[in-house]
């Protein structure tokens, strides 16, 4: 049974910082892996998907790698500013199904 | 940017009480799903549904839960006699291909409270 885990659950930094934020999953059959952002009462934001043949993916301050043999991921977000605080979710997808981490609860203080 | 809308926002029941929550997916998306999240737990999946049938759902979702699209446009979610464990954040998400090729666009969500 596939499972996914994210480490740490919460972090804490100033404003400006390098950060990064990792997701583990027990089975490497997956098909993607997505980075999803939640703020409070909100809904899932997707942020980059991997699909199972590529290595990484960009969008404007995040990075996102993946390394399915070894059945890890993390999410870089460089330049830290206070609008990344939120939750930050990986997924994989292996089925029909996507399925969840944890999250990661980012504050980013001004 | 289109969106997946959800509605109520907020939905409050008694226990034993049918609820049905709406969504309404991208115009152009042919895959639906509903997933839920129960607070301080991970985000989990209850069914997905494409061409007009269930083509996956979990173990979560028994008996009590049914989805419909009655129209060209809604996705429901029905809970016919509702616990207490059923109170969650229900989320609607929609996608134009299948879940193995491209990303999934989520609504805002239906806080559900059960009492």
């Amino acid at each position: 049974k596939q499972e996914v885990t994210q480490i740490p659950a919460a972090l804490s930094v100033p404003e400006g910082e390098n950060l990064v934020l990792n997701c583990s999953f027990t089975d490497s059959a997956i098909y993607n892996l997505q980075w999803f952002r939640q703020d409070p009462g909100k809904g899932l934001t997707s942020l980059l998907l991997i699909q199972s043949s590529q290595r990484e993916q960009t969008s404007g301050r995040l990075n996102a790698s993946l390394d399915k043999s070894s059945g890890r991921s993390t999410l870089y977000i460089a330049a830290s500013q206070p609008g990344d605080s939120a939750t930050y979710l990986c997924a994989v997808t292996n089925t029909g199904k996507l399925i969840f981490g944890q999250g990661t609860t980012l504050q980013v203080k001004p | 940017e289109p969106e997946v809308t959800q509605t109520p926002s907020h939905q409050v029941t008694q226990m034993g009480q049918e609820v049905i929550l709406r969504c309404v997916p991208i115009s152009n998306h042919l895959y639906f799903y509903w997933y839920r999240q129960i607070l301080g737990q991970k985000v989990e999946f209850l069914v997905s549904f494409y061409n007009n049938e269930i083509s996956e759902k979990s173990e979560i979702f028994d008996d009590q839960f049914s989805v419909e699209r009655p129209d060209g446009s809604n996705f429901t979610l029905k809970i016919r006699s509702t616990k207490l464990e059923d109170s969650a954040m229900y989320f609607c998400a929609s996608s134009f291909q299948g879940i193995a090729n491209e990303k999934l666009f989520f609504g805002s969500g239906t806080q559900l409270s059960v009492l």
